[in-house]
């Protein structure tokens, strides 16, 4: 049984660029959840999307996106890329009616901006 | 707005002792659950423990073990035995529990090395 999966592993893009991560959830989960991990410290919340709407959002602007498609899997895009997006991005899963059994997380995007 | 406070950067252990990892934080909330995760260099993150905050008893999984004390808002982590697998990056974590998909609220984590 396969867990999250996070594609591509390491992504380096020059400043003023756009990127898309993409995630795909644990088989039987429906939520997908985004965090931001800069370096030495703990992630931090983007948005979460179910039934491909974005249902809770984190204290990021608008150059953070997102899409959630019919199969549960999930798109971040970051556009006009600044020197301090560069992070580890993480991926969470859920299950929306049980959500409070916890969420699985992927290995993550290691994202870096020049 | 819930906050997280993990105020030891590092930490170190010997094999086979035992280490307790410090966590405050903060709420309004009566209702919440707590989380330790572990990432080890795999960057994955792995739940270690939880504690839900309507219950008094500690939770415990193996060598893992927690020590929750609501009205001072702290919840450390005591790891017995330990092992040379346990050394990783330490997180506590904070989700409330009014929605079944409520965020999760992160420390800035402890960086656990085990001495062999």
């Amino acid at each position: 049984d396969a867990g999250v999966t996070q594609s591509p592993t390491h992504l380096i893009k020059t400043r003023g660029q756009q990127v898309t991560l993409r995630c795909s959830p644990k088989s039987g989960h429906d939520t997908v959840s985004w965090y931001q991990q800069a370096l030495g410290q703990g992630p931090q919340f983007i948005f979460q999307y179910y039934e491909e709407e974005e249902r809770q959002r984190g204290n990021f602007p608008d150059r953070f996106s997102g899409h959630q498609f019919p199969n549960y899997s999930s798109e971040l895009n970051v556009n006009a890329l600044l020197l301090g997006d560069s992070a580890l991005y993480l991926c969470a899963s859920s299950a929306w009616d049980r959500g409070l059994y916890g969420y699985t997380f992927g290995s993550g995007t290691r994202l870096t901006v020049v | 707005a819930q906050t997280v406070t993990q105020s030891q950067p590092e930490m170190s252990v010997q094999e086979a002792e035992t280490v307790t990892l410090s966590c405050t934080y903060d709420t309004s909330e009566s209702d919440y659950y707590l989380f330790w995760y572990k990432q080890p260099p795999s960057r994955q993150m792995i739940l270690v423990i939880r504690q839900e905050a309507y219950k008094q008893q500690n939770a415990t999984e193996n060598r893992f073990s927690v020590n929750f004390q609501k009205a001072a808002k702290s919840f450390s982590l005591k790891i017995s035995d330990s092992q040379l697998g346990d050394a990783a990056m330490y997180f506590c974590a904070y989700r409330s529990a009014a929605g079944a998909n409520s965020k999760l609220t992160f420390g800035k984590g402890i960086t656990l090395s085990v001495r062999p």
